[in-house]
């Protein structure tokens, strides 16, 4: 299994308040992801990296900001927690290059709840 | 832009049946196709893929023929087992990067 870790697993928190999940990978993969899921939509993507410090925007990223300082590491931050935001995040990751046919593996998950 | 739709979950079968998950898409250009599987509490996992227009992808006694005439990639089982039961998402790649745009997922349980 591909070396992918996500902190928390689980997070109880408040509207307002700000939260930081982390990505940490062993496999020196290029590409990292951060989707989220919901119910009836399937995983839907906020942002991507493409390389240190190289990020950008997916089709739900409002609220959400990232950041990605290391290879290994790569942060999703709520600013301003919002109950919409009450959700599964998956973070993953591809290493062989932009193709298109290449596989991403999944994290495990954080469960996020905003009260 | 890219879009994914799959048939309506849940899905609910006995043993030994047949299995048989719609996954219709739309994209420009010629997108790779995927199907992940989600057991309780996990992350995604790859079953199968297809890379470009009549590629069957096949894994574990699954499998997806890509269709471009009819935009379609069909997860199909001939003989489903308990351990199956997850739930299933048809994904395309067809943009820079590897962004993948997912399906709904399809709520699969097999009962003994």
């Amino acid at each position: 299994d591909a070396g992918i870790t996500q902190s928390p697993r689980h997070k109880v928190t408040e509207t307002g308040t700000p939260v930081t999940l982390r990505c940490h990978q062993t496999e020196n993969h290029r590409y990292m992801y951060w989707y989220r899921q919901d119910p009836g939509h399937g995983l839907r993507l906020i942002h991507y990296s493409y390389g240190v410090k190289d990020t950008d925007k997916g089709e739900v990223s409002d609220g959400y900001s990232v950041s990605r300082s290391k290879t290994e590491d790569f942060l999703l931050t709520l600013e301003s927690a919002t109950s919409s935001q009450t959700s599964v995040y998956f973070c993953a990751i591809s290493g062989m290059g932009a193709s298109a046919s290449v596989e991403q593996f999944f994290g495990p998950g954080t469960r996020l709840t905003v009260l | 832009g890219d879009s994914v739709t799959q048939m309506e979950g849940p899905v609910t079968l006995s043993e030994e049946a047949f299995l048989t998950i719609n996954c219709t898409y739309t994209a420009t250009g010629y997108p790779s196709l995927f199907w992940y599987v989600q057991y309780p509490g996990e992350g995604l996992q790859l079953l199968l893929k297809a890379t470009k227009a009549d590629d069957k992808g096949s894994n574990k006694g699954f499998e997806a023929t890509y269709r471009k005439e009819t935009t379609s990639f069909h997860l199909e089982k001939g003989s489903v087992q308990v351990s199956d039961s997850a739930v299933y998402f048809c994904a395309l790649s067809g943009t820079s990067y590897g962004k993948l745009t997912f399906g709904q997922g399809t709520i699969l349980t097999v009962h003994p």
